[in-house]
């Protein structure tokens, strides 16, 4: 029964390969976004979509690239993997109404670049 | 641009004890408050939700409050167990209900 799951729970890879990871919700929400916790634990949103559609997209490097082929997946591929995108990164996801915006996490990525 | 600060950014206290969390954030044109807790190599529990419009929320023996005015919200944890151990995060959402800023969080380690 689970809200909110991501896949892999650990990925290590090396500099310059392409990696994605998954992220599946079954609450029924129209927004799913992506945040990055860097090793300060400081959590930054990322992208955010809504209905399949791109709302948010903060300043990220183009190598990242979300694919949403259904309102309950947000996939996030990355291109050319540097150290530096070393990190834990988070699904989560909301109604996407005004009613509350509460947010909902999987239970991170964490990406080692080697 | 909306910054959010924790204050401590880690507590150790015995069981039992009551405490607060403090959380601050510099644009008090937000949407709403979300406290959560991230345990060690785990992801992030939704604790609690405060809209702009409200002044508290409460769950069990936590309760939330939020001072927009200021800038200032609290979580206030009663008696508290080891089982509370863990990092809380803060996060408020601007008017536009898009836009997430996470504080750095307080480490809070409870002692049996």
């Amino acid at each position: 029964d689970t809200a909110v799951s991501q896949t892999p729970k650990y990925l290590v890879t090396q500099m310059g390969n392409d990696k994605s990871i998954k992220c599946e919700q079954n609450l029924g929400h129209d927004t799913m976004y992506w945040y990055k916790q860097d090793s300060k634990k400081f959590l930054k949103i990322m992208f955010s979509y809504n209905n399949k559609e791109l709302i948010i997209n903060e300043t990220v490097p183009n190598r990242f690239s979300p694919k949403s082929p259904d309102k309950a997946h947000l996939n996030l591929h990355i291109n050319s993997l540097e150290l530096g995108d070393s990190a834990v990164y988070f699904c989560a996801s909301s109604t996407g109404t005004e009613i509350s915006y509460e947010q909902y996490f999987g239970p991170g990525t964490r990406l080692t670049v080697t | 641009k909306q910054e959010v600060t924790q204050i401590p950014a880690a507590l150790s206290v015995p069981e039992g004890e009551n405490l607060v969390l403090n959380c601050s954030f510099t644009d008090s044109a937000i949407y709403n408050l979300q406290w959560f807790r991230q345990d060690p190599g785990k992801g992030l529990t939704s604790l609690l939700l405060i809209q702009s419009s409200q002044r508290e929320q409460t769950s069990g023996r936590l309760n939330a409050s939020l001072d927009k005015s200021s800038g200032r919200s609290t979580l206030y944890i009663a008696a508290s167990q080891p089982g509370d151990s863990a990092t809380y995060l803060c996060a408020v959402r601007d008017n536009y209900g898009q836009n997430f800023v996470f504080g750095p969080g307080t480490r809070l380690s409870v002692l049996p």
